[in-house]
């Protein structure tokens, strides 16, 4: 059964530096997600993606975020200056249609600690 | 207000047991309603979508009511397997908003 990978499982770093968490949606997929979980907190939207182009991004999603699809299959979600309030459970997801009625598919997420 | 409402619990039943979960949402324009289940440190899987003529899968009932922007779930004879976080979802077109979370504990 395909699936959403991403990569790494689990990414330390330090407060001010970049980090680049990676994706590889489903491979007929064409709409592409970020969400991420705080610990003991709700599921959030960040930011979705169709046709190399962001379609609907949240509050969340500043300047110091950004997404990008470089090549056929990896999905990316950069964070420029990581802040301690960045750390959470950082899900990918991907869905074959873009309305809301078609199941997005979630990866099994990117735990990222900010010290 | 929250845009989805739900008690995070945790319901502690036993095996066998009937247990139903409720969650309302805000925005009357939502267009579709979900409950996904969510294992610790797991992601978000799909349990089931939700309708207003309400539908059923297995021991999984879940029912819509548009006019009160209220949604439940059903789930009888409860199995440990079943203990996990329930999350209510809507949606306005493309993206799922999520409610807290129902944490439910079967036990033997």
């Amino acid at each position: 059964e395909p699936e959403v990978t991403q990569t790494p499982s689990h990414q330390v770093t330090q407060m001010g530096q970049e980090v680049i968490l990676r994706c590889v949606p489903i491979s007929n997929h064409l709409y592409f997600y970020w969400y991420r979980q705080i610990l003991g907190q709700k599921v959030e939207f960040l930011v979705s993606f169709y046709n190399n182009e962001i379609s609907e991004k949240s509050e969340i999603f500043d300047d110091q975020f950004s997404v990008e699809r470089p090549d056929g299959s990896n999905f990316t979600l950069k964070i420029r200056s990581t802040k301690l309030e960045d750390s959470a459970m950082y899900f990918c997801a991907s869905s074959d249609r873009e309305d809301s009625y078609n199941e997005q598919f979630f990866g099994p997420g990117t735990r990222l600690t900010v010290l | 207000r929250k845009e989805v409402e739900q008690d995070p619990g945790p319901f502690n039943v036993p095996e066998g047991a009937t247990v139903a979960f409720n969650c309302t949402y805000s925005n009357s324009a939502s267009q579709s309603f979900f409950w996904y289940r969510q294992d610790c440190r797991k992601e978000p899987k799909l349990l089931m979508s939700v309708y207003s003529s309400g539908n059923e899968d297995g021991r999984f009932t879940a029912q819509l009511n548009r006019a009160s922007q209220y949604i439940s779930l059903l789930i009888r004879d409860s199995k440990l397997s079943d203990s996990a976080t329930y999350l209510c979802v809507v949606t306005g077109f493309q993206k799922l908003v999520f409610g807290t979370g129902t944490r439910l504990l079967v036990s033997p």
